[in-house]
């Protein structure tokens, strides 16, 4: 079964430079989630989309952004990379509507970015 | 506020023992779901189960069941049998009803020597 496509898988950045990862959700789903993970910790809601449209927002930093295309993959966007960024960056897809605590998200295998 | 505690940080066990991984959660709603999920060491996060507020019904799904009781807040993850395969670190998480946010516990590392 096809299952939630994130690249790239590894990304090495300077500080201050820009970074972009993209998400390819599993077929017929049409919620995207990201989320961060720093070395040793539990993931951090970052953002979501449903039908293209943001669906809800957590601890994303506004050097980020995000969107979902018309075929429903997602890009995140960082700028003005700092240290702390370094982190794996998951996506997540659900066929569930948005905003709705009931979904399964199936997540990709992470996009680990190294900002040195 | 909403929290998830797993107060286990690591847990090591010899193949064969059962083992059981504590989770503690904290919310206001009274619609809520919680979940487990598996991190091996490849690093990805693989979905185990998700139960409703209004489900307390046990569940066991080969080696491996959950006890959610609601008055304790508790949705305990027991394996039976475990394996070194089981080793990874597994995470309890809580979302509420309307938002697609999930809330990760800090994780409980378990590993399974052969």
């Amino acid at each position: 079964a096809a299952g939630v496509i994130q690249s790239p898988r590894h990304l090495i950045k300077e500080k201050r430079e820009t970074a972009t990862l993209k998400c390819y959700p599993i077929p017929r789903h049409d919620t995207v989630y990201w989320y961060q993970q720093g070395p040793g910790q539990d993931p951090q809601f970052l953002i979501s989309f449903y039908e293209k449209m943001q669906s809800d927002k957590g601890s994303i930093p506004d050097r980020f952004s995000a969107q979902q295309f018309s075929d429903y993959h997602s890009e995140l966007n960082m700028s003005s990379l700092e240290l702390g960024d370094s982190a794996l960056y998951f996506c997540a897809s659900s066929s569930g509507q948005g905003n709705s605590g009931a979904n399964v998200l199936t997540f990709g295998a992470g996009s680990r970015l190294t900002v040195l | 506020a909403q929290k998830v505690t797993q107060a286990q940080t690591e847990i090591s066990v010899v193949e064969k023992e059962d083992v059981t991984l504590d989770c503690v959660y904290e919310t206001r709603d009274t619609t809520y779901y919680l979940f487990w999920y598996k991190q091996p060491p490849s690093g990805e996060l693989v979905f185990l189960i998700r139960r409703n507020s209004f489900d307390e019904q046990n569940e066991i799904s080969g080696r491996y069941s959950w006890n959610f009781q609601k008055s304790t807040s508790s949705f305990n993850f027991t394996i039976t049998a475990s394996q070194v395969v089981d080793s990874a670190v597994y995470f309890c998480a809580l979302s509420e009803a309307d938002t697609d946010k999930l809330i990760f516990g800090t994780g409980t590392r378990l590993q399974v020597f052969p």
